[in-house]
């Protein structure tokens, strides 16, 4: 098994570009989560999916954000148009279920928007 | 979701064990303690998890108090690869919430 998939590890970008960030989780996983980590907020929730459909997206900071899961094998988190405080890891995780354990987390996005 | 209380940082000799404390006073019959840990740069791992019964695994040991108002997670042989933050996390089971990860306890394991 090899684990959550996110891609891009880094990303730097410029303000006011387009970015894309991925993530492929655990096959027969059926929940997904992504998430915000910075030093001063922590890590937050953006959006979680069940069986494909957002469930809660109330931690989507602005409509500047979006995220989609066409199928049960990937999933990505656009942010348009970028700013420097969009600075962060995004983490992407995957569960069966919908209990509170065996969450597995990918390895992160590292964004840097300059 | 109750709210958990961590200390910010703890320290731990090398082979000693580790034990770090959560406070959920609020805790409602319907919701487990989770423990997660996220080593540097690293996406956040899960440890343990239980209701009201003490829990071991290979990783560690669970021990919730009889009012389930506090519970302490127990690294028996604490080793430099354990240096981590360590979240304790309490939600209700197979509700659909996500986890919502407070500030943690920042572990350092020193040789």
């Amino acid at each position: 098994d090899a684990g959550v998939i996110q891609s891009p590890r880094h990303e730097v970008t410029e303000m006011g570009q387009e970015v894309t960030l991925r993530c492929k989780p655990i096959s027969g996983h059926n929940s997904l989560f992504w998430y915000r980590q910075t030093m001063m907020r922590g890590l937050e929730l953006l959006i979680y999916f069940n069986n494909n459909v957002p469930i809660d997206d109330s931690g989507m900071p602005e409509d500047r954000f979006s995220a989609k899961m066409p199928n049960a094998s990937f999933s990505t988190l656009k942010i348009q148009p970028s700013e420097p405080r969009d600075s962060a890891v995004y983490f992407c995780a995957s569960i069966y279920g919908q209990s509170g354990y065996g969450y597995t987390f990918g390895s992160g996005t590292r964004l840097t928007v300059v | 979701d109750a709210k958990t209380t961590q200390p910010p940082s703890m320290d731990c000799a090398e082979g000693r064990a580790a034990n770090l404390p959560c406070n959920h006073s609020t805790i409602s019959g319907n919701e487990y303690v989770y423990w997660y840990r996220q080593i540097h740069s690293q996406g956040p791992q899960y440890i343990i998890h239980g209701l009201k019964n003490n829990e071991t695994n290979e990783m560690a040991s669970l021990i919730i108090t009889e009012d389930r108002k506090s519970s302490t997670l127990i690294l028996p042989h604490a080793t430099l690869r354990d240096t981590a933050v360590y979240y304790c996390i309490v939600r209700v089971g197979g509700s659909g919430y996500a986890l919502n990860f407070g500030k943690g306890t920042s572990l350092l394991v020193t040789p």
